[in-house]
């Protein structure tokens, strides 16, 4: 285990739902990320928290909403999504948002979009 | 912005052969090389990595080199076991912008 957990981990839902992805890091760490990860294709960098505060954002379409309420909690709210976004999203966490910091991955949330 | 390039995509291996996934990155600044091992149903887990200061690290049956003039680095993995077969991604790194390569499938026969 890595100390990174993610509910759901599996999640089946229509164009018009509306449904939240959960993560918690219990390693006292003070950066959080989200990634999306598709078949054959890197894995692509969604949010990125650093103490609580949100410092990236890469393009990633309004139906995707982050929500960082404490430095050991991370949300992603789903809305109106689209069957390209079925994926596997996967939340990360590091010690700090500085360069060479090694982030600990959770297992994922296998989203598949109808 | 940063590039990572991995080779090859799939690699299938003898049980007790070595195993070898090459990655070139674009930015000269990286200075970061995470290597990642991703089982079926898991998130990736770090398993080695390297910082730009250096040019090989070894952890047992793994080992990573980097070639900074290059801008390359590889993971090579010895008397390999069907327990190693999954994926593997490599990264590269500066400040706080990580990028992954696409992944190479690892298959160990027994």
């Amino acid at each position: 285990e890595t100390g990174v957990t993610q509910t759901p981990r599996h999640l089946v839902m229509g164009m018009t739902n509306k449904k939240s992805l959960k993560c918690e890091q219990h390693l006292g760490h003070n950066a959080m990320y989200w990634y999306k990860q598709s078949a054959k294709k890197p894995l692509e960098l969604m949010f990125v928290y650093s103490l609580e505060e949100r410092v990236e954002n890469n393009s990633v379409p309004s139906r995707f909403s982050p929500e960082c309420p404490n430095s050991s909690h991370l949300f992603l709210h789903l809305h109106t999504l689209q069957p390209e976004d079925s994926a596997l999203y996967l939340c990360a966490s590091s010690q700090d948002l500085i360069g060479g910091e090694t982030q600990y991955f959770g297992p994922g949330t296998r989203l598949l979009v109808l | 912005g940063e590039n990572v390039e991995q080779h090859p995509s799939t690699l299938s291996v003898q049980e007790g052969d070595s195993a070898v996934i090459k990655c070139t990155y674009s930015d000269s600044a990286s200075n970061y090389f995470p290597w990642y091992k991703q089982e079926l149903g898991k998130g990736p887990q770090l398993i080695i990595d390297i910082r730009s200061n250096v040019g090989e690290k070894k952890d047992q049956r793994i080992a990573v080199t980097l070639n900074k003039t290059a801008k390359h680095f590889s993971l090579h993995i010895t008397e390999t076991q069907p327990e190693d077969s999954a994926v593997y991604f490599c990264a590269a790194s500066f400040d706080n912008d990580m990028r992954f390569g696409a992944g190479t499938r690892l298959t160990v026969k027994p």
